[in-house]
């Protein structure tokens, strides 16, 4: 089924350790984000892009690196893992300005930092 | 910079009631609204989109509306069920999607 898919669905990680969450789409979809969603904060963005070769920070940027080499691959790098970073994270796409579908979301990646 | 706002924070309503959960935002150059739903520790379900042209859109028991000018958009419920449960968020669009923090709400059977 066309969508986003996030890959791991869970992960632990130790303190210090780093690893790269993988986001897919095959919508064609120009724009796609992150997000970390943690209780009481809300949705925060972490960092979007508008088109492959083209990225920007969002909210809450540090501690995690992307790349946009293609249309349909948006992943996140976690450079050296805190437990600050402890939190679900979310991928989203859509079309320039949210189309007419507005955005849609993968199922998640729930990330625990020891 | 945008901020979204959803007021109230958390609703508990008994059933079959209608219902209003309010959303605001700063900045009025937006291209679309979208409300999702999320159930707790699941992902987030599109409700609804309006765009930036529209002024509401429906889907079943569920209508949002939109007025860009004073920055507000509202979704109504019509006769709540207890399935209606969850978080009900806010997000605007503009080059990205910032998101209000939501409302919670529970509808007692």
């Amino acid at each position: 089924n066309a969508g986003v898919t996030q890959t791991p669905k869970f992960q632990v990680l130790k303190t210090g350790q780093s690893m790269t969450l993988q986001c897919a789409q095959d919508m064609n979809h120009e724009y796609m984000s992150w997000y970390r969603q943690d209780p009481g904060m809300g949705l925060r963005l972490i960092h979007y892009s508008v088109g492959a070769g083209i990225t920007d920070q969002g909210e809450v940027p540090n501690g995690y690196n992307v790349s946009r080499s293609t249309t349909e691959d948006f992943p996140l790098r976690l450079l050296s893992a805190a437990p600050s970073q402890t939190s679900v994270y979310f991928c989203a796409s859509s079309y320039r300005g949210g189309g007419a579908d507005g955005y849609t979301f993968g199922s998640g990646t729930r990330l625990t930092v020891v | 910079k945008q901020e979204v706002t959803q007021i109230p924070a958390a609703l508990s309503v008994p059933e079959g009631e209608n219902l209003v959960l309010n959303c605001s935002f700063t900045d009025s150059a937006i291209y679309n609204l979208q409300w999702f739903r999320q159930d707790p520790g699941k992902g987030l379900t599109s409700l609804l989109l309006i765009q930036s042209s529209q002024r509401e859109q429906t889907s079943g028991r569920l209508n949002a509306s939109l007025d860009k000018s004073s920055g507000r958009s509202t979704l109504y419920i019509a006769a709540s069920q207890p399935g209606d449960s969850a978080t009900y968020l806010c997000a605007v669009i503009d080059d990205k999607i910032i998101f209000g923090k939501g409302t919670r709400l529970h509808i007692l059977p």
